[in-house]
């Protein structure tokens, strides 16, 4: 079963805008992080926050955990057509080493 | 470095026959993951090595898939025979032990057709 579920499954906004993908999961984890993919490539790391971190920021982008309510969310700030992509959030327990991710949202930046 | 090479990139093969995908490591990394995609399923992980011992096989989703890690440079996952529904994306993704995060990196994948 899927750890992640992100939402909304897609996304279209314009340049400049602003871009929030929101991802769920069920148990307990580590860490979570949040990966992109480019049509027909493999998936690219963007950032990690760990159980006791709430919210992190890496260029353009910030992430929010919430443990309380096993959510997550990633911000695009000021996106490019160059942010058009999936983006997917991956969970883990620590020491097993293995990642659950979601299905995805589809984020389409229109120039 | 040149990232996680995987081969060939797309294969398009007859049910029945047998299929290999081939996966190199980033070098020094020694956690080597298999990864199935499909818009059904998602992003599934299939297997992971550590110092090319599997440890986990438990989304390997029956007999007909195998994967091997003969050395750290190397790892191949296997489907014999091919059946119309293991149509997918298969990714190896790698990463080093004892960065503190989980990052993992990617290849580019193989896309597999089973006609």
């Amino acid at each position: 079963s899927q750890q992640g579920e992100e939402d909304p499954q897609a996304l279209s906004i314009q340049e400049g805008e602003n871009a929030t993908m929101n991802c769920s999961y069920k148990t307990s984890i580590n860490n979570l992080q949040w990966y992109r993919q480019n049509s027909g490539r493999g998936l690219v790391h963007l950032i990690l926050i760990r159980s006791n971190e709430r919210e992190k920021h890496s260029g353009r982008l910030r992430v929010t955990l919430d443990t309380s309510k096993k959510s997550s969310s990633l911000l695009i700030t000021a996106s490019r057509a160059a942010d058009t992509a999936s983006y997917f959030c991956a969970t883990d327990k620590g020491s097993n080493y293995k990642l659950t991710f979601g299905k995805g949202t589809l984020l389409t930046v229109n120039p | 470095d040149a990232g996680v090479i995987q081969s060939p990139r797309h294969e398009v093969t007859e049910m029945g026959q047998e299929v290999t995908l081939r996966c190199k490591p980033i070098s020094g990394h020694d956690y080597l993951f298999w990864y199935r995609q499909t818009m059904m399923r998602g992003l599934e992980l299939l297997i992971y090595f550590n110092n090319n011992v599997p440890i986990d096989d438990s989304g390997m989703p029956e007999d007909r898939f195998s994967a091997k890690m003969p050395n750290a440079s190397f790892s191949t996952l296997k489907i014999q025979p091919s059946e119309p529904r293991d149509s997918a994306v298969y990714f190896c993704a790698s990463r080093p032990t004892g960065t503190g995060t989980n990052e993992q990196f990617f290849g580019p994948g193989t896309r597999l057709t089973v006609l």
